[in-house]
């Protein structure tokens, strides 16, 4: 297992154009999070889910940005009529989740998005 | 909510020098406090968890809940120890996601 991956690595756009992103998480890893991550800040909570669940969303999360984790294993990030703030990093992340408590979670290198 | 505060965005140090990374909160639950880092060209990775009461790669960090803090220590930095870091918290129980502060990037200069 060589941890999580994402694709693609980087993607520039059009704006108003839509992107979507994968991520592979850590097989035995039910717990899988959606981070965005611009310059100079941390990473902003998106989305997670247990399993196939999505658990909660975000506030500031538009009706543009989407999520699905359909067998409980990879996830997709879809960002529908990009606009030149969607530019960030799109962070994925994986954890395992035991007896109630957050485990560690496992990054990917992330994907970055320039939007034109 | 919960939320987390790095007051210092950068800080500089010399090595050997001590190091203290700030991190506060704020939650009305019981909170689970993690120290993430991310070196350069590498992705983030956990450090620290306050749970474990660890010491890792000379690092410790203390929950004080009546300061609602979990700074980061090391006695004595190292050049290695140049990144980005991360103070992050998760919801007792699990029923919250895991929220990151701004960070801080640690300098140690020779």
């Amino acid at each position: 297992d060589t941890g999580v991956s994402q694709d693609p690595r980087h993607k520039i756009t059009k704006r108003g154009q839509n992107v979507t992103f994968r991520c592979d998480p850590i097989s035995e890893h039910n717990r899988l999070y959606w981070y965005r991550q611009t310059l100079g800040q941390g990473p902003e909570f998106l989305t997670y889910f247990q399993n196939e669940a999505q658990l909660e969303k975000s506030r500031l999360l538009s009706d543009r940005f989407s999520a699905e984790r359909p067998k409980g294993s990879f996830s997709t990030l879809e960002i529908q009529r990009t606009e030149q703030g969607d530019s960030a990093m799109y962070l994925c992340a994986s954890s395992p989740w035991v007896g109630g408590k957050a485990g560690e979670l496992f990054f990917g290198e992330g994907s970055r998005l320039t939007v034109l | 909510a919960q939320r987390v505060t790095q007051p210092e965005k950068l800080l500089s140090v010399f090595k050997g020098a001590p190091v203290e990374l700030k991190c506060n909160y704020s939650y009305s639950g019981s909170p689970e406090l993690f120290w993430y880092v991310q070196y350069s060209r590498q992705r983030l990775q956990l450090l620290l968890r306050h749970i474990s009461r660890e010491s890792i790669k000379g690092f410790t960090a203390d929950l004080n809940k009546g300061e609602t803090s979990f700074h980061l220590k090391k006695p004595f930095a190292q050049e290695e120890d140049s990144a980005m870091y991360y103070c992050a918290l998760s919801g007792w129980g699990g029923s919250d996601d895991m929220r990151f502060g701004a960070g801080t990037r640690l300098t140690v200069k020779p």
